[in-house]
């Protein structure tokens, strides 16, 4: 069964205190893993795509890289206007004609000023 | 710049009434999905539509029922609401699959509560 696990459910960093988030899954065939941003009251805004091992996609302080069984969302000197909901997700090859998505439950990033 | 979007933005409803959830994109995606997102659950896809005039179940589509009657429309009903539907709802929407998919777009959501 496709799986998608994300940790750690909640960080709190003080600004300019780099960390990384872990998104680890389990898919029959990956199509496609999928980084979103979410902000309290509004839905989720896509921030990256990538789509085989080794690839990596930069975006300001946010780096979103993948392994065979995981990817990592690295943030570099955040500041608080990155706090949000960050949310992982994963396409399996078998989902068939529907770009259906299997989501983790996110992790709650708090940057204090 | 509308992107997605969903109406009502909120709503309370008591046990057995009925309504419908409107999601619009501008886009002119070929695929919409309607999601609901739980506390500790992570978003699950309730219902979603390859083109108008299709629809087809997702992961927990009991009590819901859907319409694409227009390409750039999908409608997500309930019938006779329950409690445990007291969520948030999300549509979405993206491109036809291709050799590398698409994101899928969302909404801001509506807050449904179930009295």
């Amino acid at each position: 069964e496709d799986q998608v696990t994300q940790s750690p459910e909640a960080l709190r960093l003080q600004e300019g205190e780099s960390s990384s988030l872990n998104c680890s899954y389990t898919v029959s065939g990956l199509r496609g893993l999928f980084w979103y941003r979410q902000d309290p009251g509004k839905g989720p805004e896509f921030l990256f795509t990538l789509y085989s091992a080794g690839e990596e996609k930069e975006k300001e302080r946010l780096k979103a890289t993948l392994t065979k069984k995981e990817s990592f969302l690295h943030i570099t000197a955040p500041k608080p206007e990155d706090s949000a909901t960050y949310l992982c997700a994963v396409q399996s090859g078998y989902g068939g004609a529907t770009n259906k998505l299997i989501f983790g439950t996110g992790t709650l990033l708090a940057v204090q000023p | 710049n509308a992107g997605v979007t969903q109406t009502p933005k909120f709503r309370v409803l008591k046990t057995g009434q009925s309504m419908t959830l409107l999601c619009a994109q501008d886009m002119n995606h070929e695929y919409m999905y309607w999601y609901r997102q739980d506390p500790g659950m992570g978003l699950r896809l309730i219902h979603y539509s390859v083109g108008e005039g299709t629809t087809a179940k997702g992961e927990v589509p009991d009590g819901y029922n859907v319409s694409r009657l227009k390409k750039q429309n999908f409608l997500l009903g309930l019938e006779s609401a329950a409690p445990s539907q007291t969520s948030v709802y999300f549509c979405a929407s993206s491109p036809a699959q291709g050799r590398r998919n698409q994101p899928q777009h969302f909404g801001d959501g509506t807050r449904l509560s179930i009295l």
